[in-house]
C-alpha cells in the first residue's frame, strides 16, 4: 500500500536560518514524488517533482530511494515560505499520475 | 482563463440531504480530478475522469457518491442522504498531460453538514 509520511506538523524558523521539510513514503514500484504547497488564502499549487530536478523559488528535493524519503529543503527561509507544505506521491503510470497520496502536510512559520 | 473554478465556495446542509457541487477545469484541460480534504489531512483522492470518461473510482468512495462529466468539460460531484462525516473540503483538479504531472487546484467547496 502507498503511503506518505511528514512527522513534523509544525516547523518554525527564522528568516535567513535553513529548512528541511521531511517526507517518507512506502510503495513497492518506482514512484513519483511531488511537493504541493499552500500559501495563505491561495490554492494548492504545485512547487517541485522530482523527475524534473528543479529548484523552485529556492527549494531542493532529492529522492533517496534506500531511505524512502524525499525531504524538502531551503538554505535561507524567507517570510514568504510560510505555507502549508504537503508532500505527494504518484505510482508514476501514465494513466494515473494524477492520483496522488498526500501526507498529512507541515506547516511552515517563518520568523523575522 | 482564471483557473480551475468550484461552486459553491461553501455548502451548509442538514444531515440527509442531497448536495451537488460544480467544478469548471481549464479549458482544454482533458484530466478532471476530485479529492477530499479533512481538518488537519492532506486530500483524498475520489476520482478522476478523462474527458467525460470516468476512469477510477477511490475504494474509500461509498455509494452515496457520484460523479459526472457529461460533456467532458464541467464537472458535478453529487452527495446523496449526507452525513456528518462528510463534513470535508471538496477539491477539484484538472490537468493536461501534454503539460507533465502537474494538478491546477480549485479553490474547493467546504461543506459542513449539521
Amino acid at each position: 500500500a502507498q503511503r506518505v509520511t511528514q512527522p513534523e506538523k509544525l516547523l518554525s524558523v527564522f528568516k535567513g536560518a535553513p529548512v528541511e521539510l521531511k517526507c517518507n513514503y512506502s510503495y513497492s514500484g518506482s514512484p513519483e514524488l511531488f511537493w504541493y504547497v499552500q500559501y495563505s488564502r491561495q490554492r494548492l499549487q504545485l512547487l517541485l517533482r522530482h523527475i524534473s530536478r528543479e529548484s523552485i523559488k529556492g527549494f531542493t528535493a532529492d529522492l533517496n530511494k534506500g531511505e524512502t524519503s524525499f525531504h524538502l529543503k531551503k538554505p535561507f527561509a524567507q517570510e514568504e515560505d510560510s505555507a502549508m507544505y504537503y508532500c505527494a506521491l504518484s505510482a508514476g503510470l501514465t494513466d494515473s499520475w494524477g492520483k496522488l497520496q498526500f501526507g498529512a502536510g507541515t506547516q511552515v512559520v517563518v520568523t523575522p | 482563463d482564471t483557473g480551475v473554478s468550484q461552486n459553491p465556495r461553501h455548502k451548509i446542509t442538514k444531515r440527509g440531504q442531497n448536495v451537488t457541487f460544480r467544478c469548471d477545469p481549464i479549458s482544454e484541460h482533458n484530466r478532471l480530478y476530485w479529492y477530499r480534504q479533512t481538518l488537519g489531512q492532506g486530500p483524498e483522492f475520489l476520482t478522476y475522469f478523462q474527458n467525460e470518461a470516468q476512469l477510477e473510482k477511490s475504494r474509500l468512495l461509498s455509494d452515496r457518491f457520484s460523479a459526472e462529466r457529461p460533456k467532458g468539460s464541467f464537472s458535478t460531484l453529487e452527495i446523496q442522504r449526507t452525513e456528518q462525516g462528510d463534513s470535508a473540503m471538496y477539491l477539484c483538479a484538472s490537468s493536461d498531460p501534454g503539460q507533465g504531472e502537474k494538478l491546477f487546484f480549485g479553490s474547493g467547496t467546504q461543506l459542513s453538514v449539521l
